[in-house]
């Protein structure tokens, strides 16, 4: 099975930074990797397919990179409604396992 | 406009039974993937199953294979998971989610609100 760990765990920011987080894969997972976000009692929301490709509707400060085992999101100015937290899939194989996720709170 | 409603969760005995559903509307049903992922109170998300267009490929994670199956009725638009033997660590909530028309899954694109599975004696 394809692990996959996220860092940082938790991350502290303030509106209009920059924020990078990172996924990693145990294994080569080619570009089967999507983010999403999810806030408090609510369902996740998908920010990217396929490593880099953004869902229709998501603010362009959302972005993703990367290819095989290492992989980013980038959130290139951080608006209020960004803190929630944000994991990352893989799915290049079965099981299409998440990562930790990687909470973003106001600093 | 892309809706999924889970329906069916509740409190359960270690041991029991619980049959999930899922409503779908707004899309073509029959031509998407569907897929059942949970979430532990406090936790990450976990994939749970897959399940082809037309039903003639399924997936599971290893913790609930043999105990969990995932079925569709596109003639319903439905979503189904019946969940068998259910553990305390089956306690979650349950969403549905969307995910795609392609050979493969590369994303799920839509979730429902998630329905809340409790298993305790």
């Amino acid at each position: 099975d394809i692990q996959l760990t996220q860092s940082p765990s938790f991350l502290s920011a303030s509106v209009g930074d920059r924020v990078t987080i990172t996924c990693r894969a145990s294994q080569g997972i080619s570009s089967y990797l999507a983010w999403y976000q999810q806030k408090p009692g609510k369902a996740p929301k998908l920010l990217i397919y396929a490593a880099s490709t953004l869902q229709s509707g998501v603010p362009s400060r959302f972005s993703g990179s990367g290819s095989g085992t290492e992989f980013t999101l980038t959130i290139s100015s951080l608006q209020p409604e960004d803190f929630a937290t944000y994991y990352c899939q893989q799915l290049n194989s079965y099981p299409q396992s998440f990562g930790p996720g990687t909470k973003v709170d106001i600093k | 406009e892309v809706q999924l409603v889970e329906s069916g969760g509740g409190l359960v005995q270690p041991g029991g039974s619980l049959r999930l559903s899922c409503a779908a509307s707004g899309f073509t049903f029959s031509s998407y993937w569907m897929s059942w992922v949970r979430q532990a109170p406090g936790k990450g998300l976990e994939w749970v199953a897959n399940i082809k267009q037309d039903g003639s490929e399924k997936y599971y994670v290893d913790s609930v294979k043999g105990r969990f199956t995932i079925s569709r009725d596109n003639a319903k638009n439905s979503l189904y998971l019946q969940m068998n033997s259910l553990r305390a660590e089956d306690t979650a909530v349950y969403y549905c989610a969307r995910a795609g028309t392609s050979m493969i899954v590369v994303d799920f694109d839509y979730w429902g609100q998630g329905t809340l599975v409790t298993v305790s004696s």
